[in-house]
């Protein structure tokens, strides 16, 4: 079976462009969370979503959006890009009422300039 | 508000044990993780503690008190593919509440 696959695997953009980054879960699971993790720190929580539905945010600014699609597919949306953005941003899939094991995706990384 | 510490840095020798802690402080309580990052890869789960105690896979063990809000990472017969970097995570809530991850700790086996 696949696992959690990103896309794309890089991206550079300027400052205050969009960027549109995707995630497919592995088969089965509903869920898929969205991380953003800084060089040299852990991963921060910015969306999950489940059943289409968003169930969390984490504290991050309007210009973050995401949604989650019938396939449980997700986008994760990044409007007026800052360079404060440039980070690994992590796609993570689950289980339903799964306590604990997290399958990430290798993640796509974005440096704006 | 909501924190986890771990140290920053640990550095082992080769064939070794070494122990990584890690404390909590969160709103909320449903299990303590472990994640496991190399370089440029993906986070990759290695263990997850519900209950007080030792949790022991291969290597690895994980062991957690509720009552002390602290859980550490054990890992023995130390490898050099074990340099990476380590993750605690908590989960406040139940069901599809997202994982709070601390800064982690980066894990250098020297020989």
């Amino acid at each position: 079976d696949a696992g959690v696959t990103q896309s794309p695997t890089h991206l550079i953009k300027t400052r205050g462009q969009q960027v549109t980054l995707r995630c497919s879960p592995i088969s089965g699971h509903k869920s898929v969370s969205w991380y953003q993790q800084v060089l040299g720190q852990g991963p921060q929580f910015i969306f999950q979503y489940y059943e289409k539905e968003e169930r969390g945010r984490g504290n991050f600014p309007d210009r973050f959006s995401a949604r989650q699609f019938p396939n449980y597919s997700s986008e994760l949306n990044v409007n007026a890009l800052l360079l404060g953005d440039s980070a690994l941003y992590l796609c993570a899939s689950s289980l339903a009422r799964q306590n604990y094991g997290y399958t990430f995706g290798s993640g796509t990384r974005l440096t704006v300039v | 508000g909501q924190s986890l510490e771990q140290p920053s840095e640990v550095t082992a020798v080769e064939g070794a044990i070494v122990q990584i802690n890690c404390t909590y402080q969160t709103s909320g309580f449903y299990g303590l993780s472990w994640y496991q990052q190399h370089d440029g890869g993906a986070p990759t789960f290695l263990s997850y503690n519900a209950l007080d105690g030792l949790e022991e896979t291969g290597r690895f063990s994980s062991f957690l008190s509720r009552s002390d809000s602290y859980g550490y990472l054990l890992l023995q017969e130390l490898q050099m593919k074990d340099s990476a970097s380590y993750f605690c995570a908590v989960r406040e809530g139940s069901g599809n509440t997202p994982l709070v991850f601390g800064k982690g700790t980066r894990l250098s086996v020297i020989a």
